[in-house]
């Protein structure tokens, strides 16, 4: 079965410092693959999306993330963090609608 | 462009009481609606989805229904809810599943 797994439930790191968010998949083809933004009690956000064409992608508020076929991982990084970037991240599989478990960021001052 | 509304944003319902729910998608034409629900400090749960009007696919059977009246238009029900319905409920659409998703603001429903 094809899926994601978001292996962080939670993430902490100090303002200025680089974000790790690691998601990794397990499909039996090249799969789309997208990271989403969750402030509360909003909906989410599209950060940004991997579709089979440059495997380094670059979304929006500085994210960017890259797929790596050999390690079947999809991780979310940021250089340096920012208060505004505390949120819940989800990672999504294209055709299988279904979502990650989700990483909470913490951005500590 | 392309925006989705979904209201209300909050709601405080009764056990027993119906529920309505209503999703509406403005500038585009046959997109894919789906509804999810985020229960406290979870995950999204995929609650339904639909390709076309009249046409609802159900992910997991229990006190909720969907329909889709019309093209742009995706209603959430339940005849009589339960404690456990609580949550927050997301409507989402895409053109494609490929292409990601655009999703509403959220209702945030609290059952008592």
């Amino acid at each position: 079965a094809q899926s994601v797994t978001q292996l962080d439930s939670h993430v902490s790191v100090s303002e200025g410092t680089p974000v790790l968010l690691r998601c990794n998949y397990s499909s039996s083809y090249s799969p789309s693959l997208f990271w989403y933004v969750q402030h509360p009690n909003k909906g989410l956000q599209l950060l940004l999306k991997y579709t089979s064409a440059a495997t380094l992608v670059k979304g929006i508020n500085g994210f960017e993330a890259e797929f790596k076929k050999s390690e079947t991982s999809f991780h979310l990084t940021k250089p340096s963090a920012h208060m505004s970037d505390a949120a819940e991240y989800f990672c999504a599989y294209n055709n299988d609608m279904r979502f990650g478990a989700g990483t909470r960021l913490t951005v500590k001052p | 462009s392309q925006t989705i509304h979904q209201w209300p944003a909050t709601l405080v319902q009764p056990v027993g009481s119906p529920l309505s729910l209503e999703c509406t998608v403005e500038g585009t034409s046959n997109p894919n609606l789906y509804w999810y629900r985020q229960a406290a400090g979870r995950g999204l749960q995929l609650l339904f989805y639909s390709v076309g009007i009249g046409q609802i696919s159900s992910e997991v059977p229990q006190n909720l229904s969907a329909s889709r009246p019309q093209d742009r238009q995706f209603i959430l029900s339940s005849k009589k809810l339960l404690l456990s319905d609580s949550g927050f409920y997301l409507c989402a659409w895409s053109v494609r599943a490929a292409y990601g998703y655009t999703f509403g603001s959220g209702t945030r429903l609290t059952v008592v």
